[in-house]
């Protein structure tokens, strides 16, 4: 079975800050890679995922992530945050081997960017 | 289209009583799911369809969660009898098919609290 660990719960930002949030996985096989967003008071929606080709993968809003085998990790980036990027940002993993594999998802890490 | 619907959007109820919460995926999507998410234990998959089939309930907690799914435009997770630890948000989430790399995409939630 797979797990997802993100490091930072909460991580609070000034406009036009750097952004980068960790996220690792454990799965010893082939895995899709998955970041989605949640805004406040709103679903959950993809930013951007990894399944294969190029490990640097752009999403949209600016966002992109990189996907580093041999670290086991995805984690995402934005090199200038604004205001409207605060919201929680989950990392997920499925098994990309034949047959249907679920998603997990890490625990979320809030972010919080000050105008 | 209209995106996953769910309903009600809140549900405020006493312990002990019946809960039904209600899930329209997207039209022409196979797979469906039910989550629930807690500040403790993050995004959690209960069940999952395909095709109007469950596959995998491992994730419902006990015998008093149940989930339907009578047609492939409709489903239900009921919990009886409801208790104040299942206060959470349960999201629905639906997928085109059973490639791993396809993007789930989540419904706006129910925020259930259970007095």
């Amino acid at each position: 079975a797979q797990s997802v660990s993100q490091h930072n719960h909460h991580v609070i930002l000034s406009e036009a800050a750097s952004l980068e949030l960790g996220c690792n996985y454990s799965y010893g096989g082939t895995v899709n890679l998955f970041w989605y967003v949640q805004y406040p008071g709103q679903h959950l929606q993809l930013l951007l995922k990894y399944f294969s080709g190029d490990p640097l993968v752009k999403g949209i809003k600016g966002f992109e992530a990189e996907f580093i085998k041999s670290k086991f990790s995805f984690n995402l980036r934005k090199p200038s945050v604004q205001w409207s990027d605060t919201a929680e940002y989950f990392c997920a993993v499925n098994a990309a081997e034949s047959g249907y594999s679920t998603l997990t998802f890490g625990k979320g890490t809030m972010l919080l960017v000050s105008p | 289209d209209a995106g996953v619907i769910q309903s009600p959007r809140h549900e405020v109820t006493e312990m002990g009583q019946e809960v039904t919460l209600r899930c329209k995926p997207i039209s022409g999507h196979d797979y469906l799911f039910w989550y629930r998410q807690t500040m403790m234990r993050g995004l959690e998959l209960l069940i999952y369809f395909n095709n109007n089939v469950p596959i995998d309930d491992s994730g419902m907690p006990e015998d008093r969660f149940s989930a339907k799914m009578p047609n492939a435009s409709f489903s239900t997770l009921k919990i009886q009898p409801s208790e104040p630890r299942d206060s959470a948000v349960y999201f629905c989430a639906s997928s085109l098919d059973g490639r791993s790399y396809n993007e789930q995409f989540f419904g706006p939630g129910t925020r259930l609290t259970v007095l």
